[in-house]
């Protein structure tokens, strides 16, 4: 039973356009999401986070959208780059009992952004 | 500032046999988190140390086992390793906020495969 889905398994883009990657969750318990990338043969890079308490974050050309009543997150990049071609990974996180905020990962959207 | 660097790079085991995965946080963190990624998946949660004990684990079996050391470093183990094992598994390392959302910053990942 996935909590965290990502259902567009990949995405194409033209270069200079927006990318919007989307993201659904189903547990009400998640209050802080993140958002990662990753390249081949790397480990997942934090791009940018938001609390349950905003409904937006910006940073440079990347934008977070929460919509809380739909449990739904985007992730806008404007202008996409061809470098921002890789995996995108949205992670929601829930205080667990043992004291801390454990991250659930989505399984990813693949991004082109063709020159 | 070194990131997160974990070691081996890659490991090829056979069925039965018994593994050993390092992690170096990322200086000043002082939490160590441990993810399965198998193909095609987002990274599962496996366990989480602080301050040299186990604080909270995910859905896996006994076998998985771990350690943190004063130095904040960590090692995971697998015992009787299964074909299903062949995975990438990732450390993220963290600073402890004491119940406030915090963010894991990811190494580079350790490719395990077991024949």
């Amino acid at each position: 039973d996935q909590q965290v889905k990502q259902n567009s398994p990949s995405l194409s883009v033209q270069e200079g356009r927006i990318s919007i990657l989307n993201c659904d969750y189903t547990n009400s318990m998640f209050d802080y999401f993140l958002w990662y990338k990753k390249y081949p043969a790397e480990g997942p890079t934090f791009l940018i986070s938001i609390s349950s308490i905003k409904d937006k974050n910006e940073d440079g050309r990347f934008t977070v959208f929460l919509n809380k009543s739909a449990k739904h997150l985007s992730l806008h990049i404007v202008p996409s780059q061809p470098g921002d071609s890789a995996v995108y990974f949205c992670a929601a996180s829930a205080f667990m009992s043992g004291g801390s905020y454990i991250p659930t990962f989505g399984r990813g959207t693949s991004l082109i952004v063709h020159p | 500032d070194a990131g997160v660097t974990q070691s081996p790079t890659h490991l090829i085991k056979t069925r039965g046999q018994q593994v050993t995965l390092r992690c170096s946080p990322k200086s000043g963190h002082d939490t160590v988190s441990w993810y399965q990624q198998a193909l095609g998946q987002g990274p599962q949660f496996i366990f989480q140390y602080y301050e040299e004990e186990e604080r909270q684990r995910g859905n896996f079996p006994d076998r998985f086992s771990g350690h943190q050391f004063p130095n904040y470093s960590s090692e995971l183990n697998v015992n009787a390793l299964l074909l299903g094992d062949s995975a990438l598994y990732l450390c993220a390392s963290s600073w402890d906020y004491r119940g406030r959302p915090d963010t894991q910053y990811f190494g580079p990942g350790t490719r395990l495969t077991v024949l």
